[in-house]
């Protein structure tokens, strides 16, 4: 059973980088089944999509973020990775990695998430 | 971007009764694109519902979706208890976007 696992800091200051990692387990990354993404839900409201990755390296990202989003993947770990940059409080949220299978538009694989906070 | 909006805000029920909530698209979705999570407090999303009728594996037949083209429905016809919680619709689009509602939360009546 594939099991995803978010790590990385959880207070972040204004204006610097976010980076988030998702660790894979029960399953590799390198199959090809599976598009790798991340959301974010900020606290008490609904979720909203950053983007994704697959793993050969191709990514689409929200335009609303895509100024500052990068999605990497290394299959060597079996992880991929948000990094977000220039954030303010308005990036304060539970981040969630999350899969979907090839030719499916559905969110089936979930982590935990982990809450992250911007503040000085 | 396709804007999903669900309604209404908050639905308050009893265990026992009978819940219809509506997501409406913006423009037209493909039944394909279109899925149901279920959320409740300091968890992740868990999927009910996609192609907007069919149930993911271990959802109860108590959960059912239909719609298509704007206007998509999850019933859920005898709540039990464990069924008071956020549920979110989603879309994928032809933007290449995933979309989600802002979410109706299943209150105990």
């Amino acid at each position: 059973q594939v099991q995803l696992q978010e790590s990385g800091p959880g207070l972040v200051k204004p204006s610097q980088t976010l980076s988030l990692t998702c660790t894979v387990s029960g399953g590799s990354i390198s199959s090809g089944g599976y598009y790798w993404s991340w959301i974010r839900q900020h606290p008490g409201k609904g979720l909203e999509w950053i983007g994704y990755i697959y793993y050969s390296g191709s990514t689409y990202y929200n335009p609303s973020l895509k100024s500052r989003v990068t999605i990497s993947v290394d299959t060597s770990k079996n992880q991929f990775s948000l990094k977000l940059s220039s954030v303010t409080a308005a990036d304060t949220a539970v981040y969630y990695c999350a899969g979907y299978a090839r030719r499916n538009w559905y969110f089936d694989l979930w982590g935990r998430g982990t809450l992250v906070t911007v503040s000085s | 971007e396709i804007v999903l909006t669900q309604s209404p805000g908050t639905l308050s029920l009893s265990p026992g009764e009978r819940a219809t909530l509506s997501c409406r698209a913006s423009q037209s979705v493909s039944s394909s694109y279109l899925a149901w999570y279920q959320q409740k407090p300091g968890q992740a999303p868990r999927l009910l519902i996609y192609g907007a009728s069919s149930r993911a594996t271990g959802i109860p037949d108590r959960f059912s979706g239909s719609g298509s083209g704007t206007d998509f429905t999850l019933t859920i016809s005898r709540l039990e208890p464990e069924d008071f919680a956020v549920y979110y619709c989603q879309q994928y689009g032809s933007s290449l976007m995933y979309t989600f509602g802002q979410g109706t939360k299943l209150e105990i009546k």
